[in-house]
């Protein structure tokens, strides 16, 4: 079973860009076998799922977040990223990121412990 | 995108008996469902994909069942550590949308 670990700062003002990264150790983001996920949940809420990158970089984004995202893997340092400009309170959440498996269809089956965004002026 | 409606929002159960939790899709998502478990201050879990496929450790109180639009969560006699927020997940479409959770509390 993989480790996903996410890292990055907890704190940031609104209109400036969050940048988050996900640790994979006991696996391969090169793996064709998975793709790689985001998914965060503001406080006292549901769960929203941001985006999802495959290890080629072929990358799928929440239309209602398009325009703002952008994930990135590096193979060589077996992790995967999150770019996510303008943030404003509403971006105030924990992120979690995902491994998925399956065939055809995906389900996260491995998820990292989280991390704290606030945004706040 | 297509809406998952959980239901009930909080469902009360003494431990021993059985829980079971709802969710429906706004349409059709086949068997492509998942559920997650999720305790206070941790991550969520998985317990469920392909609507009725247990994840691995997962105990075998838990099952699932449905397809298309109406899915099943069952926990068979709850457990203390059982008590939870339970959220349904279609992974069919994207975007992938989760529903809004139950949470399923001691009685």
């Amino acid at each position: 079973q993989p480790q996903l670990q996410e890292s990055g700062p907890g704190l940031l003002k609104p209109s400036e860009t969050l940048s988050l990264t996900c640790t994979v150790s006991g696996g391969s983001v090169s793996s064709d076998t998975y793709y790689w996920a985001w998914i965060r949940q503001p406080p006292g809420k549901g769960l929203e799922w941001i985006g999802t990158i495959y290890y080629s970089g072929t990358t799928y984004y929440n239309p209602s977040l398009r325009g703002r995202i952008i994930m990135s893997v590096d193979t060589s340092k077996n992790r995967f990223s999150l770019n996510f400009t303008s943030v404003a309170a509403a971006d105030t959440a924990v992120y979690y990121c995902a491994r998925e498996a399956g065939d055809g269809y995906y389900y996260m089956d491995v998820w990292g412990k989280g991390t704290t965004v606030t945004v706040s002026s | 995108e297509k809406v998952m409606t959980q239901s009930p929002a909080t469902l009360s159960v003494s431990p021993g008996e059985r829980a079971t939790l709802s969710c429906r899709a706004s349409q059709g998502v086949s068997i492509h469902l998942a559920w997650y478990q999720q305790k206070h201050g941790q991550a969520p879990r998985l317990l469920i994909y392909g609507a009725s496929t247990r994840a691995a450790g997962i105990p075998a109180r838990f099952s699932g069942s449905g397809s298309g639009t109406d899915f099943t969560l069952t926990i068979s006699s709850l457990q203390s550590e059982d008590f939870a927020v339970y959220y349904c997940q279609q992974y069919n479409y994207w975007p992938y949308t989760f529903g809004q959770g139950t949470k399923l509390e001691i009685k």
